[in-house]
């Protein structure tokens, strides 16, 4: 158990459709990173948040959006979903430095 | 922004042998380099990192070289076991985590260890 809680661990849903992925990071831990993981792309950076403040964006489509609540955990929101958004995300969470980043398990999202 | 580029996407060694994957990164700001083990149906988990400061580092059986003048790192695994397979991927960011930075990741290397 790394210590990163994401919920669900596996969801279907149909094109159009809009889902939430929740992320608890790690105790102590103030920042939250999403990741998106597909086949042909490796991991790529979608958004941080830093103590409920967005900190920096990456490759992160209008379609989706996140948020980091007063309590640090953070959810993906990713609406109208096409097909092409089947993949697997993960949340990282990092704290002081001696630990660097460290990732759940994922949330395989399936859209049919 | 920050790319980083990871060779060889695949790599198939025997048991005992050594394993080489290679990195190199674009933004000289650059200055902390971890590496991830990813096994199926899991998350990466972090196996080794390097800090810029340090050219490098080794933890048993695994270690990591960095050369900040070409802005290229390695993963060397010696004596490689069946366990050992799995997808690496090396990442590259400004800051080590808390406030700082970003995680940017090559397109991962799968290793397979064949008995």
């Amino acid at each position: 158990d790394s210590g990163v809680t994401q919920t669900p661990k596996h969801l279907i849903t149909a094109t159009g459709q809009r889902v939430t992925l929740r992320c608890s990071p790690r105790s102590g831990d103030l920042s939250v990173y999403w990741y998106q993981q597909s086949l042909d792309q490796g991991l790529q950076f979608l958004i941080q948040y830093y103590n409920g403040e967005e900190r920096a964006k990456g490759n992160i489509l209008e379609r989706f959006s996140a948020q980091q609540f007063p309590d640090l955990h953070s959810e993906l929101n990713l609406s109208s979903l096409e097909l092409g958004d089947s993949a697997l995300y993960f949340c990282a969470s990092s704290g002081d430095l001696r630990h660097g980043y460290t990732f759940g398990s994922g949330t395989r999202l399936t859209v049919v | 922004g920050e790319n980083v580029e990871q060779h060889p996407s695949t790599l198939s060694v025997q048991e005992g042998d050594s394993a080489v994957i290679k990195c190199t990164y674009s933004d000289s700001a650059s200055n902390y380099f971890p590496w991830y083990k990813q096994e199926l149906g899991k998350g990466p988990q972090l196996i080794i990192d390097i800090r810029s400061n340090v050219g490098e580092k080794k933890d048993q059986r695994i270690a990591v070289t960095l050369n900040k003048t070409a802005k290229h790192f390695s993963l060397h695994i010696t004596e490689t076991q069946p366990e050992d397979s799995a997808v690496y991927f090396c990442a590259a960011s400004i800051g080590y985590g808390g406030s700082q930075g970003n995680l940017i990741f090559g397109k991962g290397t799968k290793l397979s260890v064949k008995p």
